[in-house]
């Protein structure tokens, strides 16, 4: 089956903890997407990749850090610099002028 | 890239048709205009895409007036299980960069 996973689903976090959320897709899409949904809120952009090894940041990218080594993969840090991390990440994953297929989800919670 | 505007909430009745009309007035010449459908704890799903006139598929209709300064999306014969969040967002052909606004959230009732 052709999808996009995120894991965990959910996870914990201890205040100054780094953690990583990961996203694989088997799509053959080369563009990758992240995106951070508080409680009652729409999408905030995070950062998003066009291509492996290339991204850019979104609206909201300080205190998180990506890397695109692999065109299936696009695994996103939550630093100790991101001050109110707790959140529900969205990854997505799209071709050039068409729609975006959205991954389950990964609710981060801060201790 | 352009922003939307959209209502923040709609109630409707099951079996009627709901209309949620979204305002884009600074729109790009090659902007599309995307719907995207949401439940809680999950991912977006998108619903059409038009760029002019009327788009239409097994699920809703898209209509776009000439001047695209708004669209709105049909959805005919709601059901319960409508009730989510529907977000509007223009699309610039050729950029890879989406932007949501803060959607709208619809409600039916039985």
């Amino acid at each position: 089956d052709g999808g996009i996973t995120q894991s965990p689903k959910y996870l914990f976090r201890k205040e100054g903890q780094n953690v990583t959320l990961s996203c694989e897709q088997n799509l053959n899409h080369d563009a990758m997407y992240w995106y951070r949904q508080d409680p009652g809120q729409g999408l905030r952009l995070i950062y998003y990749s066009q291509i492996v090894n290339d991204f850019q940041k979104g609206d909201i990218a300080e205190g998180y850090s990506v890397s695109r080594e692999k065109k299936e993969s696009f695994p996103l840090t939550v630093t100790s610099a991101q001050k109110n991390p707790t959140a529900f990440y969205l990854c997505a994953s799209s071709i050039t002028g068409d729609e975006q297929f959205f991954g389950p989800g990964t609710r981060l919670t801060v201790l | 890239l352009a922003k939307t505007t959209q209502p923040i909430s709609m109630d409707s009745y099951e079996g009627q048709e709901v209309n949620i009309t979204c305002s884009h007035n600074n729109i790009a010449t090659n902007d599309y205009i995307t719907w995207y459908q949401q439940f809680p704890s999950q991912g977006p799903r998108f619903i059409i895409q038009g760029y002019k006139t009327k788009v239409t598929n097994e699920v809703a209709s898209l209509f776009i007036p000439a001047d695209r300064k708004s669209s709105t999306l049909s959805l005919p014969r709601v059901s319960l299980s409508d009730t989510a969040v529907y977000y509007c967002l223009a699309y610039t052909s050729g950029t890879y960069k989406y932007i949501f606004g803060t959607g709208t959230r619809l409600k039916v009732l039985a």
